[in-house]
């Protein structure tokens, strides 16, 4: 089992609407959930992080976390085709390291 | 405040050969970690560096290793290349490390073993 999943995608929604990514995790002692952004040749680009169980909202995108799932997910609302990238889940383990899943790739159709 | 920096953005080099790749964290940031992204395997974690001692490293040969020097600044040393070295190189840094720290990334050193 991998200790970060996600599904690979691609996920495609039509602009305005909300797009969901769902991400899995292994380790329960795992501390703290960071959503980053990839685009094509580029570094990824940090969006959120969130560590509580609940939601955190950042303007169009809220981050979800439910501990006792090992479950984090992100929604944009309003999807833009400017969001089309890969976006990868990050597990900071506590051991002053973080594993990511492989990516969702987003395609947002205009 | 500028960003992480690494350099060089490019490198090609040829199996056997050694090479070097430097990063400098956003200024403040004592915690440095490094990735390989390949598009077989994802981003995996190399290692994390913080007041010149490794506290972690990943599940890689010992042909990759690290260092840190007091100014925060760090490298990576990769011996022997082999193909499959070939990957884009991330560094990362943060302030301490601290699962509470936000993690920043560099543009990437993209190593191609011919």
């Amino acid at each position: 089992q991998k200790e970060v999943e996600q599904n690979s995608g691609p996920l495609s929604v039509p602009e305005g609407a909300i797009a969901s990514l769902n991400c899995t995790y292994s380790d329960r002692g795992s501390q703290s959930f960071f959503w980053y952004r990839q685009y094509s040749g580029k570094s990824p680009e940090l969006i959120m992080f969130i560590y509580s169980n609940g939601d955190k909202e950042d303007g169009r995108f809220t981050a979800q976390l439910n501990k006792a799932s090992q479950y984090v997910s992100l929604l944009i609302r309003d999807s833009q085709p400017s969001d089309s990238a890969t976006y990868l889940c990050a597990v900071h383990t506590g051991g002053f390291k973080t594993i990511f899943g492989a990516g969702t790739r987003l395609f947002v159709k205009a | 405040k500028a960003g992480v920096t690494q350099t060089p953005r490019y490198l090609i080099k040829t199996r056997g050969q050694q090479v070097t790749l430097s990063c400098s964290p956003i200024s403040g940031h004592r915690s440095v970690s490094w990735y390989q992204q390949t598009p077989g395997q994802g981003l995996q974690f190399l290692f994390e560096y913080f007041s010149e001692t490794q506290r972690n490293k990943g599940n890689f040969p010992g042909r990759f290793s690290g260092r840190q020097f007091s100014n925060s600044r760090s490298e990576m040393n990769v011996s022997t290349l082999e193909l499959g070295d070939s990957a884009l190189y991330l560094c990362a840094s943060s302030l301490f490390g601290y699962s509470n720290n936000e993690q920043f990334f560099g543009p990437g050193t993209r190593l191609t073993v011919l």
